[in-house]
């Protein structure tokens, strides 16, 4: 079975403060997707993370994919109130030829000014 | 441009009664639909996904079902509701390029009472 986990579930930060949120997935996959979501909303894709040692940069936010480690990373540097939302990262799997598209548990970041 | 639309945005209904929410995707063949529930506070659960017309995979057991009477649209219903369905139900689809799937697009959801 496929599973995708991700860490911290919660995590409150100060305005100007790095971070970063971590997501392992159990089985092969050589690609990673984030997801935002604000509060009472739908998701809004973030990143597309095609390949082993992908990197993607968006403003504050990057995420990054070792698909050895079975790891993907978002960091935020100098976060602002603005990043306050739930990242969500997801995988599609468990095997090539299946369409499933599993969500990690989460991570509901609150960014203090 | 593709675009997905959800209805309807908010459903309150009582215990055993019955569900439709419909879900259509405009500007684009042959999507991979999904339906997912997420529990207030909490992750989202794949409850089925279609590769197809009349093709449906079921992932958690419960006593709703989903139908896919047409190319772009998915039906998620229910004979009679149980206050545990109460959650936000959120459609999504994904295509095939070149064998791969691709990033998931959303509905704006339904969000829906049990009382």
């Amino acid at each position: 079975e496929l599973k995708v986990e991700q860490n911290p579930l919660f995590l409150s930060m100060q305005e100007g403060k790095n971070y970063t949120i971590y997501c392992n997935y159990s089985t092969t996959s050589d690609r990673l997707y984030w997801y935002r979501q604000d509060p009472g909303k739908s998701l809004e894709s973030l990143f597309v993370l095609l390949s082993n040692g992908a990197v993607k940069q968006e403003g504050r936010l990057m995420a990054s994919l070792d698909t050895k480690a079975r790891l993907s990373t978002l960091h935020i540097t100098a976060a602002v109130h603005d990043l306050s939302a739930t990242y969500f990262c997801a995988v599609v799997g468990p095997s090539s030829g299946t369409y499933k598209y599993i969500f990690g548990t989460g991570t509901r970041l609150k960014v203090l000014a | 441009s593709q675009t997905i639309h959800q209805w309807p945005a908010t459903l309150v209904q009582p215990v055993g009664s019955p569900l439709s929410l419909e879900c259509t995707v405009e500007g684009t063949s042959n999507p991979n639909l999904y339906w997912y529930r997420q529990a207030a506070g909490r992750g989202l659960q794949l409850l089925f996904y279609s590769v197809g017309i009349g093709q449906i995979s079921s992932e958690v057991p419960q006593n709703l079902s989903a139908s896919r009477p047409q190319d772009r649209q998915f039906i998620l219903s229910s004979k009679k509701l149980l206050l545990s369905d109460s959650g936000f139900y959120l459609c999504a689809w994904t295509l095939i390029l070149r064998g791969r799937v691709t990033e998931a697009f959303f509905g704006q959801g339904t969000r829906l009472t049990v009382v």
